[in-house]
């Protein structure tokens, strides 16, 4: 069971570098979401999907951008990378079903801005 | 927006039960979830508790809601150095983006031998 897969497990980038980070769940999940977690402050929303060819903005979506073209992959994109961009970064995924159903996480990208 | 505190950093002897707290503004709130995070890993769900009820217990973690005071907690029994982690809170409410969740900024748990 593979889960929610992200790639790479770490990066290096200079300021102003482009990147696409990976994610891909074998669930067939609706939902699909970005996370950035910066020390103390817990996990917050970049940008999230409830289904293929939707996307919206969360609570921190600027300098990112995000694309859902099938169910099993949801890519997240920073066109200009800042220091202020590294983090590191996590995908989850749920199904569409309102309830308790939980998100499932992937194990996350770091990432450091130089 | 809607915010989840917890206190930052809780340390422990080995044995002892750790209690980890929450609070929570949204009061729309449906679900209410614990996370545990190894270092280096992911996030693993633990327990979540739905909004009608105070309390739930599993195993060893109990978790109690006062949903007038917005407050949740978990409680570890006869806490294990395989305890030491970071414990997320986090919320699912109708006034969350895309129903998505809210996640407290994390209690780091040290557990002494």
């Amino acid at each position: 069971n593979a889960g929610v897969t992200q790639t790479p497990k770490f990066q290096v980038l200079k300021t102003g570098q482009s990147m696409t980070l990976q994610c891909a769940q074998d669930m067939n999940h609706e939902y699909m979401s970005w996370y950035r977690q910066d020390p103390g402050m817990g996990l917050r929303l970049i940008h999230y999907s409830v289904g293929a060819g939707i996307t919206d903005q969360g609570e921190v979506p600027n300098g990112y951008n995000v694309s859902r073209s099938t169910t099993e992959d949801f890519p997240l994109r920073l066109l200009s990378a800042a220091p202020s961009q590294t983090s590191v970064y996590f995908c989850a995924s749920r199904p569409l079903q309102s309830g308790n159903q939980p998100q499932h996480f992937g194990d996350g990208t770091r990432l450091s801005i130089l | 927006g809607e915010d989840v505190e917890q206190s930052l950093f809780l340390s422990v002897r080995e044995g002892d039960s750790s209690v980890i707290n929450c609070t929570y503004t949204d009061s729309s709130s449906t679900y209410l979830y614990w996370y545990k995070q190894e270092p280096g890993a992911g996030l693993q769900l633990l327990t979540y508790i739905f909004s009608n009820m105070d309390m739930k217990q599993d195993q060893r973690l109990t978790v109690l809601l006062n949903k007038k005071d917005k407050h949740l907690s978990l409680r570890i029994a006869d806490t294990q150095t395989g305890d030491s982690a970071i414990y997320f809170c986090a919320e699912r409410g109708r006034n969350n983006a895309g129903n998505m969740l809210t996640f407290g900024g994390g209690t780091r748990l040290m557990v002494k031998p």
